[in-house]
């Protein structure tokens, strides 16, 4: 059981948008702390896709948005590709794990 | 180009030591923040480790006491040494170079990853 939710499947077709949720609580995201985003494509490492909630690392599309409010946060991707296809993270911190905790993670599929 | 070459998985029985390593290239381990990250198989991410420049050290509570993040500056290389290995540390293990304190942290590069299988 992750300390962060999120949905195990999403999808949609090309060209739609997705959103991807991240529901925390009072000691983590709630709290303050920021959230951080990355996509895995299968066999591959993980990829830094947001960081600090909203912040776009250089090379990642404008495409895909980041935000948060209260316990939650969001990983918002437009105009949706086949190459999006691929499990999504989110991450934050939590105090009273004293600790750098995950989501459970979410798998995107193209339609 | 930043580059983070992992090295050490393999096989171990219950019980076992293994010591893995992780040699960036782009950058020097000294003056940055490192973390191991996990993933079981089939599973999803879990944080294992992180260090500071200044060498302060944070375990999850999985693997608090068994497990110890160091670095050797002059090989430019991370350690994550594993003591009383457990079916459940069967995973990948990634290394990472992390930003910002540990509340804060995150993680925008990581090594090609290593299979870590303990079993009899």
């Amino acid at each position: 059981q992750s300390v962060l939710t999120q949905p195990p499947s999403v999808s949609g077709a090309p060209g739609q948008r997705v959103t991807i949720s991240c529901t925390g609580s009072s000691s983590n995201i709630g709290a303050g702390y920021d959230v951080h985003w990355y996509q895995q494509l299968p066999g591959t490492a993980p990829k830094l896709l947001m960081y600090g909630n909203s912040n776009r690392p250089s090379g990642v599309p404008d495409r895909i948005s980041g935000s948060k409010s209260g316990t939650s946060a969001s990983l918002a991707i437009t105009g949706l590709q086949a190459e999006d296809e691929a499990d999504y993270y989110c991450q934050s911190y939590d105090s009273s794990l004293s600790g750098v905790v995950f989501g459970g993670g979410t798998k995107l599929t193209v339609l | 180009e930043v580059q983070l070459v992992e090295s050490g998985g393999g096989l171990v029985q219950p019980g076992g030591s293994l010591r893995l390593s992780c040699a960036p290239s782009g950058f020097t381990v000294s003056s940055n923040y490192m973390s191991w990250v996990r993933q079981a198989p089939g599973k999803g991410l879990e944080w294992v480790s992180l260090i500071y420049s200044g060498g302060s050290t944070y375990y999850a509570d999985s693997v608090k006491g068994r497990f110890t993040i160091s670095r050797d500056n002059s090989k430019n290389t991370l350690y994550l040494q594993m003591k009383s290995l457990r079916a459940e540390d069967t995973a990948v293990y990634y290394c990472a170079r992390s930003r910002g304190l540990i509340a804060a942290a995150y993680f925008d590069y990581w090594g090609q990853g290593m299979l870590v299988t303990v079993s009899s």
